[in-house]
């Protein structure tokens, strides 16, 4: 299967502990967007990565949160000292080249559960 | 701004009806794409359509059609002879080729679509 893979699909975790979100794009593509799912409530940006670059984090929140996408592996969004609020499905997509015209390929989702 | 709209929360129609999903989208850029995606219960999420602003041909595939309509700033979703499988929450989303040209979508809050047996 060359799709965007995602793991873990779920992951618990107890207030102020660290959670970490892995995210292999689709075989040849470099590009890398994260999204957040908040329960009821569609997609939202958070953070796009080309390889060792952090491209547009407008999206992410001021603290606690972080990502980074090395040469070698996969991408990695990470939080710390996490919330209840933290709790939803955070999605990894993949493009290409980037850019406005290119379709984004999206993994499974990690649901993250906060307890 | 940037928003897209997709008013219809929840659709429940049987099976083999025709059902049209509605999405409005803002945006100040004249190059732009819109997109439509599929997320089944399972939860993934599968990429079914690009379209550019520049390119207002209704398209055809299958049972799906759209249709891009640049004056009333809607990109609507018709699934014709709807089946159970066609159950699933359906987003719409907008990116804009502006000068960043990042690629980030713009999601529409989504319509869950409920087709009974």
């Amino acid at each position: 299967n060359a799709g965007v893979m995602q793991n873990p699909r779920h992951l618990v975790r107890r207030r102020g502990q660290e959670a970490r979100l892995r995210c292999s794009p689709m075989k040849g593509h470099s590009h890398v967007y994260w999204y957040r799912q908040l329960p009821e409530e569609g997609l939202k940006f958070m953070v796009y990565l080309q390889k060792e670059n952090i491209i547009d984090e407008s999206g992410m929140p001021k603290e606690r949160f972080s990502a980074e996408f090395p040469k070698e592996g996969p991408s990695i969004l990470r939080i710390q000292q996490v919330v209840r609020g933290d709790s939803a499905a955070y999605f990894c997509a993949s493009s290409q080249t980037g850019g406005s015209n290119q379709p984004q390929h999206f993994g499974d989702g990690t649901r993250l559960s906060i307890l | 701004a940037q928003k897209v709209t997709q008013a219809q929360t929840e659709i429940s129609v049987v099976e083999k009806e025709d059902v049209t999903l509605d999405c409005v989208y803002e945006t100040r850029d004249t190059t732009y794409y819109l997109f439509w995606y599929k997320q089944p219960p399972s939860g993934e999420l599968v990429f079914l359509i690009r379209r550019n602003s520049f390119d207002e041909q209704n398209e055809i595939s299958g049972r799906y059609s759209w249709n891009f309509q640049k004056s009333t700033s809607s990109f609507n979703f018709t699934i014709t002879a709807s089946q159970v499988v066609d159950s699933a929450v359906y987003f719409c989303a907008l990116s804009e080729a502006s000068s960043s040209n990042t690629g980030k979508l713009i999601f529409g809050q989504g319509t869950t679509l409920q087709v009974k047996p």
